[in-house]
């Protein structure tokens, strides 16, 4: 079993709508990376957080330490959002080493 | 400030022969860590080098080793090139102290026929 999941593996979604992306980890950690990675594999940073929410544009991340739960949200999706999204953790037994859920790839059409 | 930058974009290689990737860090960052993404797959942590020594390594055999210069650009060698290396290679610079956030380069794409 992954030490980071995430769900759902994929996700269609019309222009506008609400996106929710979870991630499940089952180790403690220390922070947690919210990436966006588009056709061709540049990977960007979105957020990375350790606690509370972040905010920014349409995006909005959540974590809860305590539950080992973090939400990506995209308010009034729209199709340039089409990418696959990743949630990746640093571990505290290895502050150094990042370990990635497989992705969700998420399309949203016109 | 420059980002992190990869060379060469896209490679194809055949099998049992030897590859060497390249990365150079953002500006200040001093760490640099190689990862193995296959097609569907999240990346995997493949080793990280800090001040020009190995800091850390995933699972993953001696055939893979790595370098880091002076300048903390970093190399990622491959010996005896299988067909299930074939993948996305990231690697990502950071800083130790700003939050040990990454910063990803675009990979180079190795293809092993």
């Amino acid at each position: 079993k992954n030490e980071v999941e995430q769900s759902p593996q994929n996700l269609t979604a019309q222009e506008g709508e609400f996106i929710t992306i979870n991630c499940s980890y089952s180790v403690g950690i220390s922070a947690l990376h919210w990436l966006q990675q588009h056709p061709g594999g540049g990977i960007v940073s979105l957020f990375m957080l350790s606690s509370g929410k972040k905010k920014h544009g349409r995006l909005i991340a959540t974590i809860n330490i305590q539950e080992k739960h973090s939400s990506l949200h995209i308010t009034a999706s729209h199709p340039r959002d089409s990418a696959v999204y990743i949630c990746a953790a640093y571990p505290n037994y290895n502050t150094d080493k990042l370990i990635f859920g497989t992705g969700t790839r998420l399309q949203v059409f016109p | 400030e420059t980002g992190v930058t990869q060379s060469p974009t896209h490679l194809i290689k055949t099998r049992g022969q030897q590859v060497t990737l390249r990365c150079s860090s953002q500006s200040g960052h001093n760490t640099v860590s190689w990862y193995q993404q296959a097609l569907g797959q999240g990346p995997q942590f493949i080793f990280q080098y800090y001040r020009e020594e190995e800091n850390g390594r995933g699972n993953f055999p001696p055939r893979f080793s790595g370098l880091q210069f002076p300048n903390y650009s970093s190399e990622l060698n491959v010996n005896a090139l299988e067909l299930d290396d074939s993948a996305l290679y990231l690697c990502a610079s950071s800083f130790p102290g700003q939050n040990y956030e990454q910063y990803f380069g675009p990979g180079t794409r190795l293809t092993v026929t």
